[in-house]
C-alpha cells in the first residue's frame, strides 16, 4: 500500500536550519510529483512546497521562498526540505504528500507528519 | 493566490441529518481547456493527516461513502453529507489546485448536535 514516512523534525533554535526527509513505498516514485504542507498547531493547512516527479522544477509558497529548498532522489525513492533561516512561524507539523497522477496540483495521499518546534 | 474562503467555521449537525459547507473561490478554478473545476475537498479526523474526498470538485474517491458528495462550478462550491454518521466529526477543507501556490480554506469543523 502507498506510504509516505517522514522524517527529521525536532526543537530548533531561530536562524537554524534542518532537515526534513519523506521516504515512500507502494508506488511508482519516480511517477509522481510531492509537496510539502504544514500545519501549525491548532490551525488550517498551508501548502510549502512541490518537486515535479523528475525534479527539474519546483514551486514554493511565498512565506519559505529563498529559505526552503525541496529535491528528491529517486534512486532512494526520498524527497527532502531543507529548511535554513528557521523562524518561530514555521512551528508546525509537516506533512509529505503525494501529487495526483494527473500530473495536476492534486494531492491524493498523505503522510502522518512530522513536527518541527522552532523556539529558543 | 486564489484565496478561499470557507463557510461556517463550525457547524453541529445531528446524526442522520445533512450537512453543507461552502468553498467559494477569489477567482474561477474553471479551467477552459479541459472543463474541470479544479477544487478538492478533504476531510481531516483529529490526530490524523488530511484524507482527499472529492476530486474535480464532484469526482468522489474510491472508498469514500456515497453520503459525501460535492457540486459547484468556477468559483461557488459546496460539500454535503446527506445523512451524518459519527465518524463524520472532522475538520473539512477546500483547496483549489488551479494554479501555484495551492490554497486551502480556513477549514470548518463538523460536530454532532
Amino acid at each position: 500500500q502507498v506510504q509516505l514516512v517522514e522524517s527529521g523534525g525536532g526543537v530548533v533554535q531561530p536562524g537554524r536550519s534542518l532537515r526534513l526527509s519523506c521516504a515512500a513505498s507502494g508506488f511508482i516514485f519516480s511517477g509522481y510529483s510531492i509537496h510539502w504542507v504544514r500545519q501549525a498547531p491548532g490551525k488550517g493547512l498551508e501548502w510549502v512546497a512541490i518537486i515535479s516527479s523528475d525534479g527539474t522544477t519546483t514551486h514554493y509558497a511565498d512565506s519559505v521562498k529563498g529559505r526552503f529548498s525541496i529535491s528528491r532522489d529517486n534512486s532512494k525513492n526520498t524527497v527532502y526540505l531543507q529548511m535554513n533561516s528557521l523562524r518561530p512561524e514555521d512551528t508546525a507539523v509537516h506533512y509529505c504528500a503525494r501529487g495526483h497522477a494527473s500530473g495536476s496540483f492534486l494531492i491524493d495521499f498523505w503522510g502522518q507528519g512530522t513536527l518541527v518546534t522552532v523556539s529558543s | 493566490d486564489i484565496v478561499m474562503t470557507q463557510s461556517p467555521d463550525s457547524l453541529a449537525v445531528s446524526l442522520g441529518e445533512r450537512a453543507t459547507i461552502s468553498c467559494k473561490s477569489g477567482q474561477s478554478v474553471l479551467s477552459s481547456s479541459d472543463n474541470r473545476n479544479y477544487l478538492a475537498w478533504y476531510q481531516q479526523r483529529p490526530g490524523q493527516p488530511p484524507k482527499l474526498l472529492i476530486r474535480w470538485a464532484s469526482t468522489r474517491e474510491s472508498g469514500v461513502p456515497d453520503r459525501f458528495s460535492g457540486s459547484g462550478s468556477g468559483a461557488d462550491f459546496t460539500l454535503t453529507i446527506s445523512a451524518l454518521q459519527a465518524e463524520d466529526v472532522a475538520v473539512y477543507y477546500c483547496q483549489q489546485y488551479y494554479s501555484s501556490p495551492i490554497t486551502f480554506g480556513q477549514g470548518t469543523r463538523l460536530e454532532i448536535k
